[in-house]
């Protein structure tokens, strides 16, 4: 079965300064990992996605992520927050092997971003 | 890309009461996901609709309490039925626009219960 687990519920960072969001996985299959950004009162929008090609993997708002195998890791980054970048990050893994796209979703990770 | 529209975007409701989402997307997809997500919680997989077929239930839903529709390629309505305070979550819709790439989210449905 597969699962993600994000390591942090809460993480502050001030304006300009990097973003580290973590989150480890775990997958019977070779999985595609994604991350997804909630902003309050909006939908669910992708920021990025691994699906077995490079594993550093840029996304829009100058997000990327690593994808390491030897770690189970998927961790995301940003080199410079913006105050619009407070928002909960979700770390999803896709149930490949059912054929379809059965989303598994972590717990989240709410990212607060001060002046 | 794929835009989903979700109707109502909130409702307040009163307990023992039943209430449908409907869930229209602009162009036809094989198959349409509905996801809850408690407050404060991540988003849990409810039931998969595919056009043609009875939904298919993820471990602790079931059909009576979600009764699901998905009479053609770009609609479905989740009901959540006889409703206590607990059923107050989002409930989210969902498509794949082709596997193993994106999946849309509509706005969701913001659901109390009182």
């Amino acid at each position: 079965a597969q699962s993600v687990t994000q390591l942090d519920s809460h993480v502050s960072v001030s304006e300009g300064t990097p973003v580290l969001l973590r989150c480890n996985y775990s997958s019977s299959y070779s999985p595609s990992l994604f991350w997804y950004v909630q902003h309050p009162n909006k939908g669910l929008q992708l920021l990025l996605k691994y699906t077995s090609a490079a594993t550093l993997v840029k996304g829009i708002n100058g997000f990327e992520a690593e994808f390491k195998k030897s770690e189970t890791s998927f961790h995301l980054t940003k080199p410079s927050a913006h105050m619009s970048d407070a928002a909960e990050y979700f770390c999803v893994v896709s149930a490949t092997n059912t054929g379809f796209q059965k989303l598994v979703f972590g717990t989240g990770t709410r990212l607060l971003v001060s002046p | 890309s794929a835009v989903i529209s979700q109707k109502p975007s909130r409702d307040i409701c009163q307990r023992g009461t039943s209430l449908t989402i409907q869930c229209q997307v602009d162009s036809q997809v094989t198959m349409m996901f509905w996801y809850r997500q408690q407050p404060g919680q991540s988003l849990t997989l409810i039931a998969t609709a595919n056009q043609g077929s009875e939904a298919t239930y993820e471990s602790g839903f079931v059909i009576d309490k979600f009764p699901i529709s998905r009479p053609n390629l770009t609609f479905s309505t989740l009901t959540v039925s006889n409703m206590s305070p607990e059923d107050s979550s989002i409930y989210l819709c969902s498509v794949e626009s082709g596997y193993d790439t994106e999946a849309f989210f509509g706005q969701g449905t913001r659901l109390t219960v009182v």
